[in-house]
């Protein structure tokens, strides 16, 4: 089946630091996924950080990045500059172009920014 | 508005009783979706409801059901709780092909 791997957490970074979130994807079922960040802030629900569906291309929202490589079978997640309000965790997925499907998720990875 | 409503937020249920949950939209989203989430593991899917069209995961095909009596609400129905259904329960839409789901706040279920 299809499966999502990420860093492994606690990831503890200070303000104004850069920060980098690994994700590889596995999917048997599909040959281009969609793939997708999602993240949990304090207190709150998931909620989409950004996405891409086209291999090759670049995503990015509130200064968050990320690559789908096809080669690698990689979306990392990157931001050049943390503030303390990034402090949440990071879940990578992955969805199957068809209609109507479930999304895969890594186990998710807890970031807290220390101003 | 984006919003998934979820009831209740916290549910403590007895090991052998039913559970049932709800979820609602009103973004007229075609899509509803369930999610399990365990403390250390990911979210995983349990089913989704396309339109009036069930689809339950096949390794957890006997443990949940669920209805959808109309386009907005979907609901999580657990026939007789044991204590590994303790879990936030994740309800998400989603409106067209490999769109964005949008996920309610989560009910968090403690069977004791």
């Amino acid at each position: 089946g299809d499966s999502v791997t990420q860093t492994e957490g606690p990831v503890t970074v200070s303000e104004s630091e850069s920060l980098i979130i690994n994700c590889t994807y596995s999917a048997t079922s599909i040959a281009y996924p969609n793939l997708f960040w999602y993240v949990r802030y304090p207190g709150e629900g998931l909620q989409l950080l950004l996405k891409v569906i086209t291999a090759g291309q670049k995503g990015s929202s509130r200064g968050f990045e990320a690559t789908y490589n096809k080669e690698t079978t990689s979306f990392h997640l990157q931001k050049a500059s943390v503030q303390e309000s990034d402090s949440a965790v990071y879940y990578c997925a992955l969805g199957r172009n068809n209609y109507a499907q479930g999304l895969t998720f890594g186990l998710g990875t807890r970031v807290s920014v220390f101003p | 508005d984006t919003t998934v409503k979820q009831n209740p937020r916290y549910k403590l249920a007895r090991v052998g009783k039913p559970v049932n949950l709800i979820c609602s939209q009103t973004m007229n989203h075609d899509t509803m979706y369930w999610y399990q989430k365990k403390p250390n593991q990911a979210p995983k899917l349990l089913l989704f409801y396309y339109d009036k069209i069930l689809n339950r995961e096949a390794d957890t095909f006997e443990k949940f059901q669920s209805s959808r009596p109309n386009n907005s609400f979907c609901s999580l129905y657990i026939g007789s709780a044991g204590l590994e259904y303790s879990a936030m329960y994740l309800c998400a839409s989603s409106s067209g092909r490999g769109d964005t789901q949008y996920f309610g706040p989560g009910t968090r279920l403690l069977v004791l």
